[in-house]
This record gives structure tokens, sequence and C-alpha cells, in this order.
């Protein structure tokens, strides 16, 4: 049972475009849905973060749309540089789950094209 | 940087043959994970710890098993290597267990064969 469905699979975007990431979740007792990055070889590192009080949160570039109610989480990255080129993952946890972690994604891979 | 070491980076071996992953913290948290990523499937958690000789299954810990004897360092042992268990893994280490960031380290790539 996957209970975090990301979408797409890969992405090819041009420079300065916006690239949009989705992800949909079952488990209503998600309450902490955060996006990792992912360079080649390296592990995935904490991009951005949101709770669900609010619906969106801005980070520079990086900006996180949130719909409770449709159970939906984005992540839009506006004026795409090369440099984003790598593979994104969302994930969600509850506070008042177990201590087992995040439950990821499947990733994105995500293509910036000079 | 999290302070995480994975050792080794790299490993070939043959299907049967007992293999070994370490990580090794320097923060002193009390939450480790070992996760696995293949493509197509993202990263999967194998097993978990919440303390000293304290650990717990994950989503994927058939053929698996872990120990941590020591805050700093969890070990991942595959008792007998099989070819589906081809993969990089990941170590994670957590402040607080639920709700917050996980830090990765680089990945230890395992190849079976």
């Amino acid at each position: 049972q996957q209970q975090v469905k990301q979408s797409p699979q890969s992405l090819i975007v041009q420079k300065g475009g916006i690239s949009i990431i989705n992800c949909a979740y079952e488990n209503t007792a998600f309450d902490y849905f955060p996006w990792y990055q992912q360079f080649p070889g390296k592990g995935p590192a904490l991009l951005i973060a949101i709770r669900p009080d609010v619906s969106e949160k801005k980070e520079g570039r990086f900006t996180i749309s949130f719909n409770k109610s449709a159970k939906q989480f984005s992540l839009h990255i506006m004026d795409s540089q090369p440099g984003d080129s790598a593979t994104y993952f969302c994930a969600a946890d509850s506070q008042g789950g177990g201590a087992d972690g995040l439950t990821f994604g499947k990733g994105t891979h995500l293509i910036i094209q000079p | 940087d999290a302070g995480i070491t994975q050792s080794p980076r790299h490993k070939v071996t043959e299907t049967g043959t007992p293999v070994t992953l370490r990580c090794h913290q320097t923060e002193n948290h009390r939450y480790m994970y070992w996760y696995r990523q293949d493509p197509g499937h993202g990263l999967r958690l194998i097993h978990y710890s919440y303390g000293v000789k304290d650990t717990d299954k994950g989503e994927v810990s058939d053929g698996y098993s872990v120990s941590r004897s020591k805050t700093e360092d969890f070990l991942l042992t595959l008792e007998s290597a099989t070819s589906s268990q081809t993969s990089v893994y990941f170590c994670a280490i957590s402040r607080q267990g639920f709700g917050g960031e996980l830090f990765f380290g680089e990945g230890s790539r395992l190849t079976v064969l």
C-alpha cells in the first residue's frame, strides 16, 4: 500500500520555466509534508517543508502548495535553473505516530534544459 | 554536514555471503534509520532505531537485521545476500523521531552477483 503517490516520474523543463511536482496522500493523520532534493551520488537533503496549518510556504524560488481537503500537496520551482536538475521526493509523517520516520513518494527525476 | 559516515561506500559480493553496512554519526541523535533506494520504488524503510538496543522493523525488513550497541553506530546486516538486495542503502538520523527533518548519509552501493 503506497501511502504517498508522487507524479510525474520524470519531468523536463526549459530554463526559466516553472517545474511542478505533485503528491497525494491517504493517511489523514499525516501532519508534516517535506520535500527532499537528491543530486547524483548524494543522499537526499531537506529542501522545504510545510505543516497543514498553512496552505502555502515559499522559500526563494521554491513553493509548497497544500490542499488539505484534497489530501494533495505540490512543489513549484519558479525560474527553474540547470542546477535544479535532481531527483525530488515528497514525504509525509505524523507527529502522533511512531518513530518510524518519513513515508516517501517514489521520486521525480527533474531535468532543466539550458 | 550532518556528521554521518556510511561504510563501505561501494561493495560487490556474491549471493549467499553475509554483508554488514555501518552507519556512524557524530551528532548523538537518538533516532537512526536504514532506507534502501531502488529505481521506481523511491526510498523504503528497512529498520529503524529509537535508542541503544531499541530497534524496529520497517516496510521492507525481510532478509535484514540491525544492531545498535552504541548511540553513534547503527549496523545493517544481510545474513545471506540475494540479488534482490542489490540497491543503494542510505542511513539517516533524526533529532526528534517523527515530524522532523531526516539527515541522510551519502549512501552505500551494494551489488550482489
